[in-house]
């Protein structure tokens, strides 16, 4: 069982390319989000996703760009980069619904820098 | 959701017992206490969660106090690997909203 996937793990881009994070699930949840995490810093959300066809913006969703045409896959985009996204990314599914359904599931990070 | 009050850290001697506390005094009676942990690098790991009996699973217990306006987690018997961000959230069950981290308590265990 693979849960949360999420690729490349490394990635280093010059200010103002574009790039594209790519998150899988194969869980069939519904609700899927993508979160940024600084040095010494808290988890905060950039953008979320309930169901195929519906995204909604985060804490922080500037700079990023999110589509969910499956329910398998939420790819992250930053249209033009700059070293403040320089972060560690980190995709989330939960099933949604009743008392499991804040049971997150984490993959395991992608390691981004903007030089 | 409720707000929580975490220690910042703590530490724990190798194979002893961490005892990690939350303090959570304006819980309403449909929220869960939910605990995860961040090991350094990884993404989050759920651990466990309870409403309002004590629960134990093969990771930790949580114990809730009968107020339940604090919790607390136990690692039985504390491991290196165990060393971590540890965070707990309180939270209506099932609610659609999203889950907001803290700051949670770095444990570090120490051999």
């Amino acid at each position: 069982n693979a849960g949360v996937t999420q690729t490349p793990k490394f990635q280093v881009l010059k200010t103002g390319q574009s790039m594209t994070l790519q998150c899988a699930q194969d869980m069939n949840h519904e609700y899927m989000s993508w979160y940024r995490q600084d040095p010494g810093m808290g988890l905060r959300l950039i953008h979320y996703s309930v169901g195929a066809g519906i995204t909604d913006q985060g804490e922080v969703p500037n700079g990023y760009n999110v589509s969910r045409s499956t329910t398998e896959d939420f790819p992250l985009r930053l249209l033009s980069a700059a070293p403040s996204q320089t972060s560690v990314y980190f995709c989330a599914s939960r099933s949604g619904t009743g008392v499991t359904g804040n049971t997150i599931y984490f993959g395991e990070g992608s390691w981004l820098t903007v030089v | 959701d409720a707000k929580t009050t975490q220690p910042p850290s703590m530490d724990c001697a190798e194979g002893r017992a961490a005892n990690l506390p939350c303090n959570h005094s304006t819980i309403s009676g449909n929220e869960y206490v939910y605990w995860y942990r961040q090991i350094h690098s990884q993404g989050p790991q759920y651990i466990i969660h309870g409403l309002k009996n004590n629960e134990t699973n093969e990771m930790a217990s949580l114990i809730i106090t009968e107020d339940r306006k604090s919790s607390t987690l136990i690692l039985p018997h504390a491991t290196l690997r165990d060393t971590a961000v540890y965070y707990c959230i309180v939270r209506v069950g099932g609610s659609q909203g999203n889950l907001i981290f803290g700051k949670g308590t770095k444990l570090s265990v120490k051999p």
